[in-house]
Order: structure tokens, then C-alpha cells, then sequence
């Protein structure tokens, strides 16, 4: 079975700063690997996601993670925080041979951005 | 609309009481899932639908829950007996092919 751990329930940034998340998976097949965005009373927006090919993805907002098989890892960046990157977000897993998504989640990320 | 709709947004219900929770898809969308938010849980996988094949329900937590999807579209989640821990977020969600998009989801409160 799959699953993903996310490191760290709150982490608190100065606007301006890189910000740095971290997502560790586990999967006995290769995996596809998904980080979602969730603002106050909003459903999850997709940031960005692996699926084969370049292991460094860029996604929405300036963000991007790269797959690295031996770490075992998929680790969300941006490179200058915003006052609007403040949001709760989550890494995801899936293996899929039909091509739709039964997705695993972490139990998530809350990104606190100070002036 | 556009994207994935639920209804209501929130729901406050006495413990006891039965609930649904009514999830419209993005048209067009075969697949369609179910998945709870609670506070420091992270999002728990449900149920999921693919077109006409049976649901997997490994998810839902116990036989109070149950969920139908008719006509390979709107899909709703019944809660029965509510209990207090079945307070949370109840998030739906709908797939094309390497796409899946949430709904702003159903705040459930059992008092």
C-alpha cells in the first residue's frame, strides 16, 4: 500500500524566505506524486504532480518539487515566500494503471507566512 | 457550473440524527470519491466510483455510512445514527484522466 509523510504539522516562514516542505512516500510500484494547495473554506486546488519524465515539476504560484527515487522523497520549494502562500498543503500518492486516481494523503502541511 | 459542487456547505445535526451530503461532479467526470477532513487527520479516503463498475468502499468507517452515485453522476454520502466523531469536512471529488478536482466540501457538526 502507499502512503505519504509529511514532516512538520506547521511550518513559519518570513515573507521573502524559501520556503521548503517536506513529503516522503512509500509505494512498492513506481508512484505518482501530487501536492495540493487548501485556503480557509476551500476545496484543494492542484499545485503540481509527478508522473514520469523530468523528476524536477514546476507547478502553480512559483512552486516546484522534484521526485527523487532515492530518497524517497518529493519535497515542495519556493524560492520567496508570499503573504499569500499562507495555506494548509498536502502531498499525495497514487499508482494508477487505469489512469484515474485513488489518492493517499498526508495529514498536511500548515504554511504561516510573517511579514 | 464549472466545477465540482456540494451541498450544503454546512450542516449542523443533532447526534442521532441521519444526514446526506449531495456531491455534483464536473460533467464528464467518471470517476467520483468521497474523503473526510478532520481536524489533524489529514483527508481519509471513503469511497470511490468508476463509471458502472461496483464502489470500493474500504473506506468508510463503519456500516452507517453509505454512499450511491446515480446515473453515473451526482453521487450522495448518508451518515446514519450521527455520532460526534463523525464531525469533520466531507470532501468529493471527480476525475477525468489524470485529473481530479475537489469541492469546497460539507462542514459537518453533530452536537
Amino acid at each position: 500500500a502507499q502512503s505519504v509523510t509529511q514532516l512538520g504539522s506547521h511550518v513559519s516562514v518570513s515573507e521573502g524566505a524559501l520556503v521548503l516542505l517536506r513529503c516522503n512516500y512509500s509505494s512498492s510500484v513506481p508512484p505518482y506524486l501530487f501536492w495540493y494547495v487548501q485556503y480557509p473554506n476551500q476545496g484543494l486546488q492542484l499545485l503540481l504532480k509527478y508522473t514520469t519524465g523530468a523528476t524536477l515539476v514546476k507547478g502553480i504560484n512559483g512552486f516546484e518539487a522534484e521526485f527523487k527515487k532515492s530518497e524517497t522523497s518529493f519535497h515542495l520549494t519556493k524560492p520567496s515566500a508570499h503573504m499569500s502562500d499562507a495555506a494548509e498543503y498536502f502531498c499525495a500518492v497514487t499508482i494508477t494503471n487505469t489512469g484515474f486516481q485513488k489518492l493517499v494523503f498526508g495529514t498536511g502541511t500548515r504554511l504561516l507566512v510573517s511579514p | 457550473g464549472a466545477g465540482v459542487s456540494q451541498s450544503p456547505s454546512n450542516k449542523v445535526t443533532e447526534k442521532g440524527k441521519d444526514v446526506e451530503l449531495r456531491c455534483d461532479p464536473i460533467s464528464g467526470h467518471t470517476a467520483l470519491y468521497w474523503y473526510r477532513q478532520s481536524l489533524g487527520q489529514g483527508l481519509e479516503f471513503l469511497i470511490y466510483f468508476q463509471g458502472n463498475s461496483a464502489p470500493d468502499k474500504s473506506g468508510l468507517p463503519s456500516d452507517r455510512f453509505s454512499a450511491e452515485r446515480t446515473g453515473g453522476s451526482v453521487s450522495t454520502l448518508t451518515i446514519q445514527r450521527t455520532q460526534q466523531e463523525d464531525s469533520a469536512v466531507y470532501l468529493c471529488a471527480s476525475s477525468s484522466t489524470y485529473t481530479t478536482s475537489f469541492g469546497s466540501g460539507t462542514r459537518l457538526t453533530v452536537v
